[in-house]
């Protein structure tokens, strides 16, 4: 069953400006992750964060982690419009079990 | 050198027909998984392979048959094709750690069936 649900759908933003992109989840989980996918490509692994851990930070990205709300974000910030593409979170609730995905948030970023 | 490599790309065939869709990895790792991502980019897990053993199996039509000959290589049959097979399959795999949570996964550029 589906388990992450990204908010925005879709992001229109400017070169230079921030973007931020909401997850949601179900259940307890273990980690939660994001990862990008440009158009007609696979999965890219972004960022990792462990279900102990509230905040990440990985060049221009910053991930938050509230597991009271069952909710994560994702910052990117100075958006280039290289980072054009659609981001998934995805989770995996306890040890050993797959990965769940949401639907994605699409990113245009113009210049 | 591609880590996670699919083929084909891109695959069109009639119904009832079977199919197969390979894929390698030369990461090393030694859990595999086969995804299928819709025309709504809904991204869902069908299988998944720990050291050549099914460890997953989700609510899959099983015309579908995954085969891990190696622990480098879990390979997609599909029997008896259907319309609504169409979609994109990706192939990951990662590196699990005995009963720890996967790790990040890497995908494969993806292989888009179309079922005329």
């Amino acid at each position: 069953s589906q388990q992450g649900e990204e908010d925005p759908q879709a992001l229109s933003i400017q070169e230079g400006e921030n973007a931020t992109m909401n997850c949601s989840y179900k259940t307890s989980i273990n980690n939660l992750q994001w990862y990008r996918q440009n158009s007609g490509r696979g999965l890219v692994h972004l960022i990792l964060i462990r279900s102990n851990e509230r905040e990440k930070h990985s060049g221009r990205l910053r991930v938050t982690l509230d597991t009271s709300k069952k909710s994560s974000s994702l910052l990117i910030t100075a958006s280039r419009a290289a980072d054009t593409a659609s981001y998934f979170c995805a989770t995996d609730h306890q040890a050993g079990t797959a990965l769940i995905f949401g639907k994605g948030t699409t990113l245009s970023v113009s210049s | 050198d591609t880590a996670v490599s699919q083929t084909p790309k891109y695959l069109v065939t009639q119904m009832g027909n079977d199919k197969s869709i390979k894929c390698e990895q030369n990461l090393g790792h030694d859990t595999m998984y086969w995804y299928k991502q819709d025309s709504k980019k809904f991204l869902k897990i069908m299988f998944s392979y720990n050291n050549k053993e099914l460890i997953i199996n989700e609510t899959v039509p099983n015309r579908f048959s995954p085969k891990s000959p190696d622990k480098a290589h879990l390979n997609l049959h599909i029997n008896s094709l259907e319309l609504g097979d169409s979609a994109v399959y990706f192939c990951a795999s990662s590196q699990s750690g005995g009963r720890a949570s996967y790790n990040e996964q890497f995908f494969g550029p993806g292989t888009r069936l179309t079922v005329l």
